[in-house]
C-alpha cells in the first residue's frame, strides 16, 4: 500500500514570490506521481505528472516538480506566484500497473496575496 | 470534447434514505474512478471499473455502498440507507486505458448532505 504526505495544509504567500509545496510518499512498488489542482468551485485538473525519464517535469503555467526518489518526495515549486494560482493543490501516486487508483494527500491550500 | 459529468450536482436526502448518482465517463475512456472528498477524511479511493468490471471495490467503506457500469459508459454510485458520514463531494473520474500512468480526468463532483 501507498501513501502521501503533504505536510502544510496551507501555505500563505504574497503575489510574484516563490512556492513550495512539498510531497513525500511511501509505497513498496514503483509509482507515478501526480500533482493536480483544485481552482475555488471547480473540479479537480492535472497540473504535470512523473512517470519516466528526466525527474523534473513542468506544467505549462510556471509550475515545475521533481522527483527525487532517495528522499522519495515530489515538490512543486513556483518561481513566482500569480493571484490566479489561489488553489488547493493535492499529490498523489498511483503503482506501475494496470488499472490502479490514486492515492491523495491531504492537499495544500495555496493562498496568493496582493 | 465533452468532459465527464455526474448528476445531480447537489443532492440532499435525510438518514435512511438511498441515494443514486451518476457519472457520464469520456466518451471512448475504458476506465472509471469514484473517489470521495470529505473534510475528515481528504480524497478516498472507492471503487475502480474497467469496462463493466470492477476489479478493485476495495475503498467502498461499507456494503451500503455499491456501483455498477453499464455498457462501458454511464456508472451509478447508490448509497443505501445514508448516514449523516456519508455527506460529503463524490467525485467520478475516467482514463483511456485505466493504467496508472494515464492521466484521470475528474468530473465535476456530486455534493451530498445527508440530514
Amino acid at each position: 500500500a501507498q501513501s502521501v504526505t503533504q505536510l502544510d495544509s496551507q501555505v500563505p504567500v504574497f503575489e510574484e514570490a516563490p512556492v513550495e509545496l512539498r510531497c513525500n510518499y511511501s509505497s513498496s512498488v514503483s509509482v507515478y506521481l501526480f500533482w493536480y489542482v483544485q481552482y475555488p468551485n471547480q473540479g479537480l485538473q492535472l497540473l504535470l505528472k512523473y512517470l519516466s525519464g528526466s525527474t523534473l517535469v513542468e506544467s505549462i503555467n510556471g509550475f515545475e516538480a521533481e522527483f527525487n526518489k532517495s528522499q522519495t518526495s515530489f515538490h512543486l515549486r513556483k518561481p513566482s506566484v500569480h493571484i490566479s494560482d489561489t488553489a488547493e493543490y493535492f499529490c498523489a501516486v498511483s503503482e506501475t500497473g494496470a488499472g490502479n487508483m490514486l492515492t491523495f494527500g491531504g492537499g495544500t491550500r495555496l493562498m496568493v496575496k496582493p | 470534447g465533452a468532459g465527464v459529468s455526474q448528476s445531480p450536482s447537489n443532492k440532499v436526502t435525510e438518514k435512511g434514505k438511498d441515494v443514486e448518482l451518476r457519472c457520464d465517463p469520456i466518451s471512448g475512456h475504458t476506465a472509471l474512478y469514484w473517489y470521495r472528498q470529505s473534510l475528515g477524511q481528504g480524497l478516498e479511493f472507492l471503487i475502480y471499473f474497467q469496462g463493466n468490471s470492477a476489479p478493485d471495490k476495495s475503498g467502498l467503506p461499507s456494503d451500503r455502498f455499491s456501483a455498477e457500469r453499464t455498457g462501458g459508459s454511464v456508472s451509478t454510485l447508490t448509497i443505501q440507507r445514508t448516514q449523516q458520514e456519508d455527506s460529503a463531494v463524490y467525485l467520478c473520474a475516467s482514463s483511456f486505458l485505466g493504467q496508472g500512468a494515464d492521466t484521470q480526468y475528474f468530473g465535476p463532483g456530486t455534493r451530498l448532505t445527508v440530514l
